[in-house]
């Protein structure tokens, strides 16, 4: 089967720094992508990784570790817009798996 | 250009009816998805298209659900005699390559089956 673990909800205060998991299991793995959904609105792209390490986008990194099955996105210098639910996504081949979804809550 | 964009935004039915969601995605991407977001709950998979044809429809959830794309652009996706259990956000998508590339989605058609 596949499936990927995700917090199911994250909180943190304005200029924090969050770290949201995810584990993940599937049958094929090509790389690792990160979506942000705002309440009502659609999934954006934030970050993708391919091989291990750290991938730096201003605020937001992304890291990998295809030995771990496990990456984590991480958002720094938090501001109220970031506000959202975060989905993990494996490539599989032709098309995205993504996971259940963290929901952010940043406080002032 | 323009963003992917669907239609209708919201469908009420009733139960029983058929539907049919279209998505025009940005002009010269050749690859295409469908997705269902139930509330609260994460994006499924549902169907891929790369140009015309759909390698991979492994997600559709049962033979009352079709898809079909034409010329290399607009898809739509037909539910027939829908369920209540159908009631959800359907999301397209487009890239311009595999899913290697970044997917741009749509804003949902949300579908409420009475």
């Amino acid at each position: 089967g596949q499936s990927l673990e995700q917090p199911s909800e994250v909180t943190a205060v304005e200029g924090a720094i969050v770290q949201i998991n995810c584990t993940y299991q599937t049958s094929g793995f090509y790389g690792l992508s990160w979506y942000q959904q705002h309440d009502g609105g659609a999934p954006t792209f934030l970050s993708y990784n391919a091989l291990d390490g750290l991938e730096e986008t201003g605020r937001f990194s992304s890291f990998l570790s295809r030995s771990d099955s496990y990456g984590y996105l991480l958002l720094q210098e938090l501001q109220m817009k970031d506000s959202a639910s975060y989905f993990c996504a494996v490539t599989n081949t032709d098309k995205l798996i993504f996971g259940t979804g963290t929901r952010l809550q940043v406080f002032p | 250009g323009a963003g992917v964009s669907q239609s209708p935004s919201n469908k009420v039915t009733e139960k029983g009816k058929d539907v049919e969601l279209r998505c025009d995605p940005i002009s010269g991407h050749t690859a295409l998805y469908w997705y269902r977001q139930s509330l609260g709950q994460g994006l499924e998979f549902l169907i891929y298209f790369q140009g015309n044809s759909a390698p991979d429809k492994s997600g559709l959830p049962s033979d009352r659900f079709s898809a079909e794309r034409t010329g290399g652009s607009v898809s739509t996706l037909t539910i027939q005699r829908t369920q209540q259990e159908d009631s959800a956000v359907y999301l397209c998508a487009s890239s311009a390559g595999t899913a290697y590339n970044e997917q741009f989605f749509g804003p949902g058609t949300r579908l409420t089956v009475l």
